[in-house]
């Protein structure tokens, strides 16, 4: 079993859908959740970050992190095409800052 | 501010040839990171550096891959011999320390290696 599973789509929703993108992750030592977003051929910029249980919001984007499930969420809300890139959960704290990335979930917003 | 630079964008090369990627992190940033992204895969962390020194190369091929950033600041990233599966993404980040969450990451080399 991998450390971190991401459905990786492609994901196809029109403008102004409610998104959900998830991760599970099976080693309970993670402490810290992390969203980036990946443009085509871009780096990733870091989009929302996490510590606990619980939700954290941002705009039209929210963050969820249920340590129980070892599953976290992504929710973006009133989708714009713009939001069109490659979504990549990343954890890390389980013994070191280091991040362990999911493969990523590529998101098209159809206007 | 100015970002992650890192070059050259792309590069092509045939199997067995030798390549190297360049990057210049965020000024004053003192931890600097090499990933492998292969097409589909998230990142893959190949070697950490804090200034000058490694943290982790754990995850480098060291039979064919190299790196090292002299006086701390740049830092360069070898492979010789090239093999076909080294096609990828191969992207650059820092931090201001290894305990921060944010990773600047730069927008990466493209190498095909036919």
């Amino acid at each position: 079993q991998k450390e971190v599973e991401q459905d990786p789509g492609p994901l196809s929703v029109p403008e102004g859908a409610i998104v959900s993108l998830n991760c599970t992750y099976s080693n309970s030592a993670f402490q810290y959740f992390m969203w980036y977003r990946q443009y085509s051929r871009k780096g990733p910029e870091l989009l929302m970050y996490t510590y606990s249980s619980g939700n954290k919001e941002d705009g039209r984007f929210t963050a969820q992190v249920d340590k129980s499930s070892k599953y976290i969420s992504l929710f973006i809300r009133d989708s714009q095409p713009s939001d069109s890139a490659t979504y990549l959960c990343a954890l890390s704290g389980a013994g070191s800052y280091q991040l362990t990335f999911g493969k990523g979930t590529k998101l098209s917003v159809i206007p | 501010e100015a970002g992650v630079a890192q070059s050259p964008r792309y590069k092509i090369i045939e199997k067995r040839q030798s390549v190297a990627f360049w990057c210049n992190p965020i000024s004053g940033h003192a931890t600097l990171y090499w990933y492998q992204q292969i097409l589909g895969q998230g990142p893959k962390l190949l070697i950490q550096f804090q200034n000058n020194g490694v943290v982790d190369d754990s995850q480098l091929p060291k039979d064919r891959f190299s790196a090292e950033r002299l006086k701390g600041v740049d830092s360069t990233l070898k492979i010789q011999p090239a093999k076909l599966e080294d096609s990828a993404v191969y992207l650059c980040a820092s931090s201001l320390d290894p305990s921060q969450e944010t990773q600047y990451f730069g927008p990466g080399t493209r190498l095909l290696v036919l």
